[in-house]
């Protein structure tokens, strides 16, 4: 089975701290993605990556930036973390983004800025 | 907004009852996936149809499509105390590769 291991589950940060959120899976995956997940709002897509050193913003990219350098690896970077980050991140992978594929999910980090 | 809309947003039922949750969507789409998330967890795929599908199978699950109504359902049968979750519907369409939007979910409870 395809593995997403995100490196923290609970994470608490200070206002203005650069934080780095790791994802990394064992599938070989190319596609990768970071989305954020509020009450009432759903999964909302930050960024996503189609290869290596490949990045596109998704519906919601403002305050974060992502770093894929290399394929199993897709981090998700909050330059200054605020109160409105807080929130809970969710990677996933995929093989390809052709159709009819599915996402695998890891388990979650629960952020939450003070 | 692409975005899928699901109904109920929270359902709470009896164990051995069936579960339906539908979803509603606005524009064509290539395949509609429904994903499950144990709380405070990560989602978990269930189950894909396709858009010339009507309906699939998996077990105790169902999904119909009707792409005529832009909507699918998700019909739960004898529904047992770990279905307790939430589940999202999430639509599929090709813009340059394939992308997915997700609805804001459905809260389900079953009740020993």
């Amino acid at each position: 089975d395809v593995k997403v291991t995100q490196s923290s589950r609970y994470l608490v940060k200070r206002t203005g701290e650069k934080v780095f959120l790791e994802c990394v899976q064992d599938m070989d995956h190319e596609n990768m993605f970071w989305y954020r997940q509020d009450p009432g709002l759903g999964l909302r897509l930050i960024y996503f990556s189609y290869d290596v050193k490949m990045k596109e913003k998704g519906d919601i990219p403002e305050g974060y930036s992502v770093s894929r350098e290399k394929k199993e690896r897709f981090s998700l970077i909050l330059e200054s973390a605020s109160t409105n980050q807080t929130s809970m991140y969710l990677c996933a992978s995929r093989p390809t983004g052709g159709f009819n594929e599915k996402l695998f999910f890891g388990s979650g980090t629960q952020l939450s800025v003070l | 907004s692409q975005q899928g809309e699901e109904d109920p947003q929270a359902l709470s039922i009896q164990e051995g009852e069936n579960a339906t949750m539908n979803c509603s969507y606005k524009t064509s789409i290539n395949n509609l996936q429904w994903y499950r998330q144990n709380s405070g967890r990560g989602l978990v795929h269930l189950i894909l149809i396709r858009s010339n599908e009507r309906e699939k199978h998996s077990g105790r699950l169902r999904v119909t499509l009707d792409t005529s109504k832009k909507s699918s359902s998700l019909l739960i049968t004898a529904s047992r105390a770990a279905d307790t979750a939430s589940y999202f519907c999430a639509t599929a369409f090709f813009q340059g590769a394939q992308k997915l939007v997700f609805g804001q979910g459905t809260r389900l409870t079953i009740n020993p």
